[in-house]
């Protein structure tokens, strides 16, 4: 399975576009880009996934390069509420084998 | 009623002892995991399990063992309990569709003094 790198923090202005990179280089061609995130030390939860397509669904959207070798998670209007961990995963669609890495924490400021 | 359950929330235990973390869902999936989580540290994999009869290791599977006792129900044990496993633990399960993503517990806040 690939792995990913993505910046261990940043910060985000209420309202604002909250722009998340991910980089997964060595994604294989059937291997999906998952988005997942955790608030405090709730359970993990699904934001959104995508393999080659741009996706958009009613908490975020997904933008994929065309080498796939990187993604962007975009939440449109952060709001406090978005304040958590997320996580970049990239598996063969559903298969959850291995570890979620060290996530971004993302914290929006009023 | 949430999707997947974990019993209990929070435990404290002492070193040695045996301790069994329950995790039942109302998915009807197959396919169960169990996570650990260290403070500022991501999700690593215990183990999983993509039927009943299937019970696979992760990559941190020394000193715990799973018993998947029906498709809704997956128990982690520490078999003698020692204070690094002290963290949290998550359970989650998914379905077989493309589609389908990963539903986590709410967690088990496990403390092993």
């Amino acid at each position: 399975d690939a792995k990913t790198t993505q910046p261990p923090s940043m910060d985000c202005a209420e309202g604002r576009a909250a722009n998340l990179p991910c980089n997964h280089s060595t994604i294989s061609g059937n291997e999906y880009v998952y988005w997942y995130r955790q608030i405090h030390s709730q359970g993990p939860q699904y934001i959104i996934h995508g393999l080659k397509n741009n996706e958009t669904n009613e908490m975020a959207s997904l933008i994929i390069t065309e080498d796939r070798k990187s993604s962007t998670l975009i939440l449109p209007h952060a709001t406090l509420r978005d304040t958590a961990v997320y996580y970049c995963i990239v598996r063969v669609f559903n298969d959850y084998k291995l570890s979620f890495g060290a996530g971004t924490t993302v914290t929006v400021r009023a | 009623d949430a999707d997947v359950t974990q019993t209990p929330r929070n435990r404290i235990t002492k070193t040695g002892k045996r301790i069994m973390l329950e995790c039942s869902q109302t998915k009807g999936h197959d396919r169960m995991y169990w996570y650990r989580q260290d403070p500022g540290l991501g999700l690593q994999l215990i183990y999983y399990s993509f039927d009943v009869k299937d019970i696979n290791k992760g990559e941190i599977s020394d000193g715990y063992s799973v018993s998947r006792q029906a498709q809704a129900k997956f128990s982690l044990s520490l078999e003698s309990a020692i204070p690094n496993q002290t963290a949290l633990y998550f359970c989650a399960t998914t379905g077989s569709s493309y589609n389908s993503p990963l539903h986590f517990g709410n967690g088990t806040r496990l403390t092993v003094t």
